[in-house]
């Protein structure tokens, strides 16, 4: 089944404590990207990626670093996580990234950090 | 200027009604797709329909439509025999040929709480 996977989805965690999300498709997609869904502020980009070994700040990225090492692989690391990064967090893949690709959207994945 | 305007926060519905969703966008891309998402309150994004800027017909996908006015700007999405389970947060989302960071996001509208009621 072609999808994009997260983990974990749930998250609990304490101010200062790194943590890295996984995330994962299995579509050979070229294009990824991380988003932050937050009330009221709506749907922000972190980080995306061209390629393998192609990253760039989208929005917001204070705070967070990315790396592809692999195509198939995203991960979102929080080096030093606090409660300001608290919030619904969504990797997403394209085949491309031309205006007429669908991304497709992991599951989320709800950080709380105290 | 916001990119995708969504102008009702929060909708009605009478089961089996048909009901729009309205959404406004701003580019001058010429090359741009149009996107609605549905968000469950579990959370997840669930893509509906797309509508590319040079499809000349208006999109369709099962229940859902997409009322596609090129020169107003505007992507209605049209959810025909609503469902109690079409009850969700939706989204309307643009992503352009070249953005101007380059960063070929989906830009997303603040969405509209649908409630379809019994």
């Amino acid at each position: 089944e072609a999808q994009v996977t997260q983990n974990p989805r749930y998250l609990i965690t304490v101010t200062g404590k790194k943590l890295t999300v996984t995330c994962s498709q299995n579509m050979n997609h070229e294009y990824m990207s991380w988003y932050r869904q937050d009330p009221g502020l709506g749907l922000r980009q972190i980080y995306y990626s061209m390629n393998v070994e192609v990253t760039d700040k989208g929005d917001v990225p204070e705070g967070y670093k990315v790396s592809r090492k692999e195509k198939r692989n995203f991960p979102l690391i929080l080096e030093s996580p606090s409660p300001n990064q608290t919030s619904l967090y969504f990797c997403a893949s394209s085949l491309l990234a031309g205006a007429f690709d669908e991304q497709f959207f992991g599951p989320g994945t709800r950080l709380t950090v105290l | 200027a916001q990119k995708i305007t969504q102008t009702q926060p929060g909708m009605f519905v009478q089961e089996k009604e048909a009901v729009t969703l309205d959404c406004t966008y701003d580019t001058s891309d010429p090359s741009y797709g149009l996107f609605w998402y549905k968000q469950p309150s579990s959370g997840e994004m669930i893509f509906l329909i797309y509508q590319g800027s040079y499809d000349q017909q208006n999109a369709t996908e099962g229940r859902y439509s997409l009322n596609f006015q090129k020169a107003r700007k505007s992507a209605n999405l049209v959810i025909s025999a609503s469902q109690l389970g079409d009850s969700a947060m939706y989204f309307c989302a643009m992503r352009e040929g070249y953005s101007g960071a380059g960063s070929y996001q989906l830009t997303f509208g603040k969405g509209t709480k649908l409630s379809v009621i019994p």
